[in-house]
């Protein structure tokens, strides 16, 4: 079993769309939870970061993580076509380094 | 403030020759980690570097693959006698202290072996 197990997708949804972008992991002494968007040929920026179960708001992204079921989520409301990339989820490794997930291909069709 | 820089962005080696992969972290950060990306898949951790240390080098290959950050320039990350399957793209990512939130990455090395 993979550390970190995500959708590839190709995922596609019409602009103003809420995407919903999911991740189960299966270490439970992970505590740091990341979620990274890749455009293409860029390296990964950091979009947010969770410390272990809840919720977190940034403008229109917002993290959720269940520590219980090992998941999860990013949410993007009012998608809009620059958000067309690749999201990666990422968790820690007892802090020494980062456990990436495959990512998923988002596109938002104009 | 600069990023992290890499360079460079794109390399080309034949099957047997060494690749050189340079990574210089951003202003203030005295940790960096490699990374490597292969078509269609996530981040896959190669390293760990201080300053003069490698503190964790559990995803490096046994053999062909070193990594150093010196005292003074860029972190190297080294690959001799490059085979096809070393064609992949490696990032590396730098922060100030042990691996947080505050870890930025470049833009990545494109290494095509041909």
């Amino acid at each position: 079993q993979k550390e970190v197990e995500q959708d590839p997708g190709p995922l596609s949804v019409p602009e103003g769309a809420i995407v919903s972008l999911n991740c189960t992991y299966s270490n439970s002494a992970f505590q740091y939870f990341m979620w990274y968007r890749q455009y293409s040929r860029k390296g990964p920026e950091l979009l947010m970061y969770t410390y272990s179960s809840g919720n977190k708001e940034d403008g229109r992204f917002t993290a959720q993580v269940d520590k219980s079921s090992k998941y999860i989520s990013l949410f993007i409301r009012d998608s809009q076509p620059s958000d067309s990339a690749t999201y990666l989820c990422a968790t820690d490794n007892y802090g020494q380094n980062f456990v990436f997930g495959p990512g998923t291909r988002l596109s938002v069709l104009p | 403030n600069a990023g992290v820089m890499q360079n460079p962005r794109h390399l080309v080696r034949r099957r047997g020759q060494e690749a050189r992969l340079r990574c210089s972290p951003m202003k203030g950060h005295s940790h960096v980690y490699w990374y490597r990306q292969l078509p269609e898949e996530g981040l896959k951790f190669m390293v760990y570097l201080q300053k003069e240390n490698i503190i964790d080098e559990s995803g490096m290959p046994k053999e062909r693959f070193s990594a150093e950050f010196p005292k003074e320039g860029p972190s190297i990350l080294r690959i001799q006698q490059v085979v096809r399957g070393d064609s992949a793209a490696y990032f590396c990512a730098s922060s100030p202290g042990a691996m947080n939130t505050e870890a930025f990455f470049g833009q990545g090395t494109r290494l095509t072996v041909v």
